[in-house]
């Protein structure tokens, strides 16, 4: 079964300084993964993805992500904060084998538990 | 391009009243996903639609529970007999069917389902 685990409820930055969000998944075959961010009383926003290929991400708003197979991890990743960042971070992973009765768009993704980014100026 | 339109944003209901929660994708998209997010637990996949099809219903409780997303109008989420532990926000995402598109997800603001 596919789960997704984000370990910390909360991170605290300071303004500028970088950032890591963490996440680690299990899947029974190859990881789809994906950051969402949501804002307050705002549904939530894609950041970016790991499909294949490279294993460093880039996406919107600065950030990154790092796909790590032999940690099954996810990081996201920013290298200088910014108060604006604050917000909820939502780790998710599908697996790349979705049941066949699917029709080729997109099966279940699980979310994490969310991570709470607080950025001080 | 609207995005992803759901409605209302907040909704109250007492115990044992129905709640309807309605929900547009962006155009262009065929494909409709039902999550719920409770506090402390993140978001919950309840259930997944095509139009007049439900795909996967497998996060949805057995009881009281039904979704929907008819060939015309939005879908809808209904929950019939309501409690207090359903009280959470209901979210609404699509996205549009291509091959090779291993997708993102577009969310609704979501509605806030209040059970007094």
């Amino acid at each position: 079964a596919q789960s997704v685990a984000q370990p910390e409820d909360q991170v605290n930055v300071a303004e500028g300084n970088p950032l890591t969000v963490k996440c680690t998944y299990s899947v029974s075959g190859n990881p789809y993964l994906f950051w969402y961010v949501q804002y307050p009383n705002r549904g939530l926003q894609f950041l970016l993805k790991y499909i294949t290929g490279d294993n460093l991400v880039k996406g919107s708003y600065g950030f990154e992500a790092e796909f790590n197979k032999s940690q099954t991890s996810f990081h996201l990743k920013k290298p200088s904060a910014l108060v604006s960042d604050s917000a909820l971070y939502f780790c998710a992973v599908r697996d790349s084998l979705p049941p066949v009765n699917y029709g080729g768009s997109q099966g279940n993704l699980i979310f994490g538990k969310g991570t709470k980014l607080s950025v001080k100026p | 391009n609207a995005g992803v339109m759901q409605n209302p944003r907040h909704l109250v209901r007492r115990r044992g009243q129905e709640a309807r929660l309605r929900c547009s994708p962006m155009k262009g998209h065929s494909h409709v996903y039902w999550y719920r997010q409770l506090p402390e637990e993140g978001l919950k996949f309840m259930v997944y639609l095509q139009k007049e099809n439900i795909i996967d219903e497998s996060g949805m409780p057995k009881e009281r529970f039904s979704a929907e997303f008819p060939k015309e109008g939005p879908s809808i989420l209904r929950i019939q007999q309501v409690v207090r532990g359903d009280s959470a926000a209901y979210f609404c995402a699509s996205s549009r069917i291509r091959e090779g598109d291993n997708e993102k997800l577009f969310f609704g603001s979501g509605t806030q389902l209040s059970v007094l």
